[in-house]
């Protein structure tokens, strides 16, 4: 069964970097994944596309500080020189025939 | 620009109907497969419903089976859910949100949310 899995919660200080990760089911490490961020009381925005081979598509905007790379079944953003507006709850996304499906997202406190 | 524009939410009694749209701009949406997504209040990200860019491929999670029927009018750049005999679990924001590419699933663009609540 095609299932995502975040850690709930991650915090990291003003200027630093954190790294989010995103872990695709036994059987599955070979699907690519979406991020995307949620910043309180708005709507969901797309960060980037992440390939298994740990290419990725970013969207529109979206600064150079975040990145994707992957390693097995896991799938990561990092963010650097965290901003206070990165403060948000970020989600994985994946798909498969008749089906999309979200992480639990993790949220994100900069200190 | 790409835009999403959800409306119709609102309030509505256990086992009432809701239809919502969503008005897409900046680009040529016939040509987009679409999805609805929602989000209970203080949950996360649910998968609602798929629809292909004819219109003809439909896909819905479990938890909407049977009540819930996705749409769209390609001639008026607009898609829709018909929400039937709702329940206080459908409560929450519900997106609009564009397949990236026919290839692929993940969601490039949202709209701003509806907010949808069942209650008497």
């Amino acid at each position: 069964q095609l299932v995502l899995t975040q850690s709930p919660s991650a915090s990291a200080s003003l200027g630093a970097s954190v790294k989010l990760t995103c872990t695709l089911s036994s059987g599955h490490s070979s699907y690519a994944i979406a991020w995307h961020q949620q910043q309180p009381e708005k709507g969901p925005r797309y960060l980037m596309k992440l390939n298994s081979d740990g290419s990725h598509i970013k969207g529109d905007g979206i600064p150079d500080r975040f990145s994707g790379s992957t390693s097995g079944a896991e799938r990561y953003l990092t963010i650097s020189s965290l901003q206070s507006e990165d403060e948000a709850d970020y989600y994985c996304q994946t798909w498969g025939t008749g089906i999309r499906m979200f992480g639990g997202g993790t949220k994100l406190t900069v200190l | 620009e790409v835009q999403l524009v959800e409306s119709g939410g609102g309030l509505v009694q256990p086992g009432g109907s809701l239809r919502l749209s969503c008005a897409a701009s900046g680009f040529t949406f016939s040509s987009y497969e679409m999805n609805w997504v929602r989000q209970a209040p203080g949950k996360g990200l649910e998968w609602v419903s798929y629809i292909s860019s004819s219109g003809t491929t439909i896909y819905y999670a479990d938890s909407v089976k049977g009540r819930f029927t996705i749409s769209r009018d390609n001639a008026k750049n607009s898609l829709y859910l018909q929400m039937n005999s709702l329940r206080a679990e459908d409560t929450a924001v519900y997106y609009c949100a564009r397949d990236a590419a026919s290839t692929t699933g993940y969601f490039d663009y949202w709209g701003q949310g509806t907010l949808v609540t069942v209650s008497s």
